[in-house]
């Protein structure tokens, strides 16, 4: 199975500042075919499902905002919001689909005002 | 917009069956994606349960593997999540899901299902 560890498990960052989670995978989720990482970000409000927010890694899903970013390849990642609102306050999470057999995500990471 | 409602029991006793069917409308369940069980314990974090294609094929999480069925009706445009020999572990919000190229897209509201006596 790949497992996913993002860092930090929480975080606490200032309104209008960066924020920056990072997910790491055990083995690579680059798919050599197309070139594409199987690599997907949502965020989770309480009470909520999770959001899909950012797929192959880098691609904003329609309608989410564009200080919402992802970066990365092969078995390393980030999430970054560049300019914290008080509404992206939400458990985030990663997850690789490139084990069609077995999907996995991260164990979350809770980011909260400072 | 495709939409996925989860329905079934809230409260399964110990060594029970869980049942739970989830709804899609909107959209086929022909369509060319797969549509997946994924699981929360309270205050926790995301488990995938497994998945089904139109056609039955299915891929389940090795750790419960023994103990999961996924089942299709096309005709209901619809999915079901069977979990066996359940126990207090296995007390969860539980969401069905559409996985596509883009991850997995769409989710139901989800429905929490305890495990008590």
């Amino acid at each position: 199975d790949i497992v996913m560890t993002q860092s930090p498990d929480s975080l606490a960052v200032s309104l209008g500042e960066r924020a920056t989670i990072n997910c790491k995978s055990s083995q690579s989720v680059l798919y050599s075919s197309n070139n594409k990482n199987y690599l997907a970000w949502y965020q989770q409000k309480p009470g909520q499902p999770p959001k899909l927010l950012i797929y192959w890694a880098s691609t904003r899903e329609s309608g989410v905002p564009d200080r919402f970013s992802g970066s990365g390849s092969g078995t390393d990642f980030t999430l970054t919001i560049s300019s914290l609102q008080a509404e992206d306050v939400a458990v985030y999470y990663c997850q690789q689909y490139y084990s069609t057999s077995m999907y996995t995500f991260g164990q979350g990471t809770k980011l909260e005002i400072k | 917009q495709v939409q996925l409602q989860e329905s079934g029991p809230g409260l399964v006793k110990p060594s029970g069956t869980l049942s739970l069917t989830c709804a899609v409308s909107g959209g086929s369940i022909s369509s060319s994606n797969w549509w997946s069980w994924i699981r929360q314990p309270p205050g926790k974090g995301l488990e995938w349960i497994g998945e089904i294609y139109h056609s039955g094929s299915t891929n389940y999480n090795p750790s419960l593997k023994s103990r999961v069925t996924i089942s299709v009706d096309k005709s209901k445009n619809q999915f079901s999540l069977k979990l066996s020999s359940v126990t207090a572990a296995d007390t969860a919000v539980y969401y069905c899901a559409r996985n596509s190229a883009a991850g997995t897209d769409y989710w139901g509201q989800g429905t929490l299902v305890t495990v008590s006596s």
